[in-house]
């Protein structure tokens, strides 16, 4: 049974550059929710991702735009990258869509931006 | 002052050792509660998962929920080297779908 997996594992971008990082949920999940974890910091809550809407949303601006296709695969979408965006993006995907429920994280892609 | 607290640690304990990692809250609404393990450069990865009160045990982990004191626990019993691992802490409301997550706690098991 495939865990939750991203890709890629690691990217560089130039600030200002855009960028697009992917997941695909664990079997039989229908719900991605999105996480950034800075070095030393615990993960933040980006949004989530259900029936290919938005459900809900973190403290973040509109510049962190996502995705999520039929088969419940997932896209992050970075615009106008800051120097503060370099970080562990980190996927998590879960069954239950009725409230919260366990979470099951992917390993996460590590940006760096310069 | 943060929803939910944790202490950095680190917390160095010699093998064998019974760990107790705990994080505290300020919002009475969290009623899912949840126990990552991290490994340097790796995803979270599930430990436990409880919901409201009480206690659960899995094997050398066991998860303590005490709402009254906004407090949560988790003991490691028989500590191993393999346990050295960053221990990160996440809860939730009803009716919300975000988990907060504590910033981790950092425990060394020596050998």
């Amino acid at each position: 049974d495939a865990g939750v997996t991203q890709s890629p594992t690691h990217l560089i971008k130039t600030r200002g550059q855009q960028v697009t990082l992917r997941c695909s949920p664990k079997s039989g999940h229908d719900t991605v929710s999105w996480y950034q974890q800075a070095l030393g910091q615990g993960p933040q809550f980006i949004f989530q991702y259900y029936e290919e809407e938005e459900r809900q949303r973190g403290n973040f601006p509109d510049r962190f735009s996502g995705h999520q296709f039929p088969n419940y695969s997932s896209e992050l979408n970075v615009n106008a990258l800051l120097l503060g965006d370099s970080a562990l993006y980190l996927c998590a995907s879960s069954g239950d869509h009725w409230g919260p429920y366990e979470q099951y994280f992917g390993p996460g892609t590590r940006l760096t931006v310069t | 002052q943060k929803e939910v607290e944790q202490d950095p640690g680190p917390l160095s304990v010699p093998e064998g050792a019974i760990v107790s990692l705990n994080c505290t809250y300020s919002n009475s609404a969290f009623q899912y509660f949840m126990w990552y393990r991290q490994y340097s450069r790796k995803g979270p990865e599930l430990l436990m998962y409880t919901y409201s009160s009480g206690n659960k045990e899995d094997g050398r982990f066991t998860a303590q929920v005490d709402k009254s004191s906004k407090y949560i626990s988790l003991f490691i019993r028989d500590s191993q080297p393999s346990d050295s691992a960053t221990y990160l802490c996440a809860m939730s409301a009803g009716g919300t779908y975000k988990y907060i997550f504590g910033t981790g706690t950092r425990l060394k098991v020596l050998a």
